[in-house]
């Protein structure tokens, strides 16, 4: 079965670019979304098809996909980005997450 | 703006049957063609993708959960509910439903919205 390999944790200071990465088997074939979920909270859909954003969304939060690895990249990254994250793809009739990524603010 | 909101038990006993509800405000659930999902979470962990079902009744699910989920679908009440028996403490998790958007109303899809989800225990 087809598996999302995501770092559990990224550390980044404020006004930095954070970078998470979602692995999978050719994962550049694929279409992949992303999710922001703080604590408590339901996720949020941050980027989606890749690259495109919602309304709503900030541009400081971009995406890109290709080979075995998809990148959700935040930009200028600010306090209130600390999250977990999760990467997402249908493969074989069923949709997968990623493992999530804890991203710190340092 | 279409809003979600999970409703049913929070205590289920082991072995037996889980049974949740989520309503759709601000929209008809028939209208757009979309899906509806169920998605878990257990306290700590990531997230799991349980099943799907269109408003004509057609439903799509987890193999590794494909035996014990069935989905359902009221449009009259603009509901849609999941249940999954035979339970056991593995299914103890938040449960959240979500809307299935895609470019071309089929595969693949990305959840948006999601309700705020419901804590079911499964416990003696």
């Amino acid at each position: 079965s087809y598996v999302l390999t995501q770092p559990p944790s990224v550390s980044v200071a404020p006004g930095q670019t954070a970078r998470i990465t979602c692995g999978g088997n050719n994962i550049g074939s694929k279409s992949v979304h992303w999710y922001q979920q703080k604590p408590g909270q339901a996720p949020v859909l941050v980027v989606y098809d890749d690259s495109d954003r919602p309304s709503g969304i900030p541009e400081r939060f971009s995406g890109s996909n290709s080979g075995n690895t998809a990148t959700l990249t935040i930009s200028r990254v600010e306090a209130g980005d600390e999250a977990d994250y999760y990467c997402q793809v249908w493969d074989s009739s069923s949709d997968l997450f990623g493992g999530g990524t804890k991203l710190t603010v340092l | 703006q279409v809003q979600l909101q999970e409703s049913g038990p929070g205590l289920v006993k082991p072995s037996q049957t889980l049974s949740l509800t989520c309503t759709v405000s601000g929209g008809s659930i028939s209208s757009g063609s979309y899906y509806w999902s169920w998605i878990r979470q257990p306290a700590g962990k990531g997230l799991e993708w349980i099943g799907r079902i269109y408003t004509s009744g057609s439903t799509n699910y987890n193999p590794s959960l494909k035996s014990r989920v069935t989905i359902s679908v009221d449009t009259s009440k603009n509901q849609f509910s999941l249940k999954l028996s035979s339970v056991t403490a593995a299914d103890t998790a938040v449960y959240y439903c979500a809307r299935d958007v895609s470019a071309y109303q089929l595969p693949p899809f990305w959840f948006d919205p999601w309700g705020q989800g419901t804590l079911v225990t499964v416990s003696s």
